[in-house]
């Protein structure tokens, strides 16, 4: 059972578009929000990462909004690049520990 | 930088034989994770440990055990290797007690079992 669940599984953007990836929880012990980021033939890394307590986080190009009531948060990456073309996965975790609960991925192509 | 390495970058076995995955991090990291990634349904937790010698069940444990004999190794073995453990596996170390202590992956080791 996947407690988080994530969307869409696949997206194409053109360059200089808005890529927005979603996702959704069950569990309301989850209190940290980190986004992962991968590249063909390497591990995830993190990318970034939010608390309950704010609504949006941004780094340069990348924010994250967080809707506690809906129990869902997004990634958005603005102006896309073909650099960014990677997956993406959203994860959860409880305040106990550092286990992360992953979302299934989104793979992101941003075209020339 | 964080450097966790796995030990093999592609690996075929067939069915029934037992396999070793090797993991290794430089960083004095207390928590070491096995992951394996399949498409569609991201990265599913199958064993972790906090300490050597201690080790606790994921999501996904069956088929699986593991070994951390010393601090910086974690070792994943499939008992009886069947084909739908053929996956990709990502080893992944933090320092403990840190909710906002990121994960730091190795490249993955691509199992094929035939």
């Amino acid at each position: 059972q996947q407690q988080v669940k994530q969307s869409p599984q696949s997206l194409i953007v053109q360059k200089g578009g808005i890529s927005i990836i979603n996702c959704a929880y069950e569990n309301t012990a989850f209190d940290y929000f980190p986004w992962y980021q991968q590249f063909p033939g390497k591990g995830p890394a993190l990318l970034i990462a939010i608390r309950p307590d704010v609504s949006e986080k941004k780094e340069g190009r990348f924010t994250i909004s967080f809707n506690k009531s809906a129990k869902q948060f997004s990634l958005h990456i603005m102006d896309s690049q073909p650099g960014d073309s990677a997956t993406y996965f959203c994860a959860a975790t409880e305040p106990s520990g550092s286990r992360l609960t992953f979302g299934e991925g989104t793979q992101l192509t941003v075209n020339p | 930088d964080v450097k966790v390495t796995q030990s093999s970058r592609y690996l075929v076995k067939r069915t029934g034989e037992k396999v070793f995955l090797e993991c290794v991090q430089d960083m004095d990291h207390e928590n070491m994770f096995w992951y394996r990634q399949d498409p569609g349904l991201g990265l599913r937790l199958i064993y972790f440990s906090y300490d050597v010698k201690m080790k606790e069940k994921g999501d996904i444990p069956e088929g699986y055990s593991v070994s951390r004999e010393k601090k910086e190794r974690f070792s994943l073995i499939l008992e009886s290797a069947s084909t739908n453990q053929t996956s990709m596996y990502l080893c992944a170390s933090s320092f403990p007690g840190q909710v906002n202590s990121p994960l730091h992956f190795g490249n993955g080791t691509r199992l094929t079992v035939t």
